[in-house]
C-alpha cells in the first residue's frame, strides 16, 4: 500500500521554464511534507518541507504547495537550471510518529538546454 | 564535521557470503536508518533505529540484521547474501525533535552487487 505516490516516473522541462513535480498521499495523518534531491551516486539531499497546517511554504526559486483536501503536493521550481537535473523524492511524517519517514519512488527531472 | 559517512562504498560478494555495511553519524544524531534503493521502487525503508541500543523494522527487513551499540554507528549485517539484495544501501541520521520536519541527513550509499 503506497501512501505517498508520485505517479510520473520522469519530466523534461526547457531552462528558464517553471518545473512542477507533483506528490499525491493517502493518509489523512501525515502532519508533514518534505522534498528531497537526488544526485546520482550521490545521497538524498533535503530541499524544503511544509507542515500539514500551512498551504504554502518558499525558500527562494522552490515553492512547495499543499492542498489537503485533494491530498496534493506539488514542488514548483522557478526558473528551472541545469543543476536541478536530478530525482525529487516526497515525503511524509505520521504525526505522533515522527521516527518514521515514508518516501515516494521519486520523478527524474531532466532540465534540457 | 564528515556528516554521514558509509563503509565501504562498494562491494562484490558470492551468494551465500556474509558482511556487515557501517554507518557513522558525527552530529549527536537519535535517530539513524538503512533504506535500500532499487531501480523504479524509490527508499524502502529496511531497519531504523531512534537511540544507542534500540533497533526496529522498516517495510523490508527480511535477510538483514542492524546493530546500535553506540549512539554514533548504525550497521547493517547481511547473514547470507542473496542476489534480490543487490543494491544500493543508503543510511541517513535525523535529530530527534517530536516534530516531523526534521530532514534525515543521508550518505552517499554502498553499492552492493551479489553474484
Amino acid at each position: 500500500d503506497q501512501q505517498v505516490k508520485q505517479n510520473s516516473p520522469s519530466l523534461s522541462v526547457q531552462e528558464g521554464r517553471i518545473s512542477i513535480l507533483n506528490c499525491d498521499y493517502t493518509n489523512s495523518m501525515f502532519d508533514y511534507f518534505l522534498w528531497y534531491k537526488k544526485y546520482p551516486a550521490e545521497g538524498p539531499t533535503f530541499l524544503i518541507s511544509i507542515s500539514s497546517i500551512k498551504d504554502k511554504n518558499e525558500d527562494g526559486r522552490f515553492t512547495v504547495f499543499l492542498n489537503k483536501s485533494a491530498k496534493h503536493l506539488s514542488l514548483h521550481i522557478v526558473p528551472s537550471q541545469p543543476g536541478d537535473s536530478a530525482v525529487y523524492f516526497c515525503a511524509a511524517s505520521l504525526k505522533n510518529r515522527d521516527d518514521k519517514i515514508i518516501f515516494g519512488k521519486g520523478t527524474r527531472l531532466h532540465i534540457l538546454p | 564535521n564528515a556528516g554521514v559517512t558509509q563503509t565501504p562504498k562498494f562491494r562484490v560478494l558470492k551468494t551465500g557470503q556474509s558482511m556487515t555495511l557501517l554507518c557513522a553519524q558525527d552530529m549527536n544524531h537519535e535517530y539513524m536508518y538503512w533504506y535500500r534503493q532499487d531501480p523504479g521502487m524509490g527508499l524502502r525503508l529496511i531497519h531504523y533505529s531512534v537511540g544507542e541500543g534500540t533497533t526496529a523494522k522498516g517495510e523490508v527487513p527480511d535477510g538483514y540484521n542492524v546493530s546500535r551499540l553506540k549512539k554514533q554507528n548504525f550497521l547493517l549485517g547481511l547473514e547470507s547474501a542473496a542476489p534480490s539484495q543487490t543494491s544500493v544501501y543508503f543510511c541517513a541520521s535525523r535529530l530527534f525533535s517530536g516534530r516531523g520536519n526534521q530532514p534525515q541527513h543521508f550518505g552517499d550509499g554502498t553499492r552492493l552487487s551479489i553474484l
